[in-house]
């Protein structure tokens, strides 16, 4: 059983869209964290949430972290292919991460 | 600053055998945590090493080991490999400050056992 589940497993959009992965837990965490990862890779780190209720902005990227530092979810604005990957979020609970199962998004051109 | 470094980057081993994983982390991390990738259940985490001492450990069994060195590099064996040993195993450094924990990724060893 994951500690994170996340949601949808997988999402598959045309170039111009707009997504949202959510990643939602019963546990509070000290941090949350979202990772993209290729294929043969290690995940990427995109973003660390420290802060109930916190929102971060990367260029098309939006991260929100839940009030309650349980929940968290990424938006993609106007999608693009080379956002095409594994999006996993990660809880931190005294040093140790523990990993949602991961969305595969495939962006079409 | 150069990244999380992990060799081999590829390997192939047979049932009954040993293996070990190398893994240099970020210059000034002292934290490294080591994860295992498969299809079916996705990133688990094996242990945390933070100067030279294990300091978190997750539920696999003890064929399963980690050391850290003085210079903070780090090695994982596994003994006695069996097929489902077959993962991308994947080494984190951090700087572990109190506030928060951001893991930084090598681009892991795939493992594959015959």
């Amino acid at each position: 059983t994951q500690l994170l589940e996340q949601s949808p497993q997988f999402l598959s959009i045309q170039e111009g869209e707009n997504l949202t992965v959510y990643c939602n837990s019963s546990s509070v965490f000290s941090s949350l964290q979202w990772y993209r990862q290729e294929p043969g890779e290690g995940p990427v780190l995109l973003v660390t949430v420290v802060t109930g209720g916190e929102v971060k902005k990367l260029k098309r990227l939006t991260f929100q972290f839940g009030d309650a530092r349980k929940d968290s979810s990424l938006h993609i604005t106007a999608a693009q292919p080379g956002d095409t990957g594994l999006y996993l979020c990660a809880g931190d609970n005294d040093y140790k991460l523990s990993f949602g199962a991961g969305t595969t998004v495939t962006v079409r051109a | 600053k150069a990244g999380v470094t992990q060799t081999p980057r590829y390997l192939i081993k047979t049932r009954g055998q040993q293996v070990t994983l190398s893994c240099s982390p970020i210059s000034g991390h002292r934290s490294v945590s080591w994860y295992q990738q498969t299809p079916g259940q996705g990133l688990q985490f094996l242990f945390e090493y933070f100067s030279e001492t294990q300091r978190n450990k997750g539920n696999f069994p003890g064929r399963f080991s980690g050391r850290q060195f003085s210079n903070s590099r780090s090695e994982m064996n596994v003994s006695t490999l069996e097929l489902g040993d077959s993962a991308l195993y994947l080494c984190a450094s951090s700087p572990a400050s109190r506030t928060s924990v951001t893991q930084y990724f090598g681009p892991g060893t795939r493992l594959l056992v015959l």
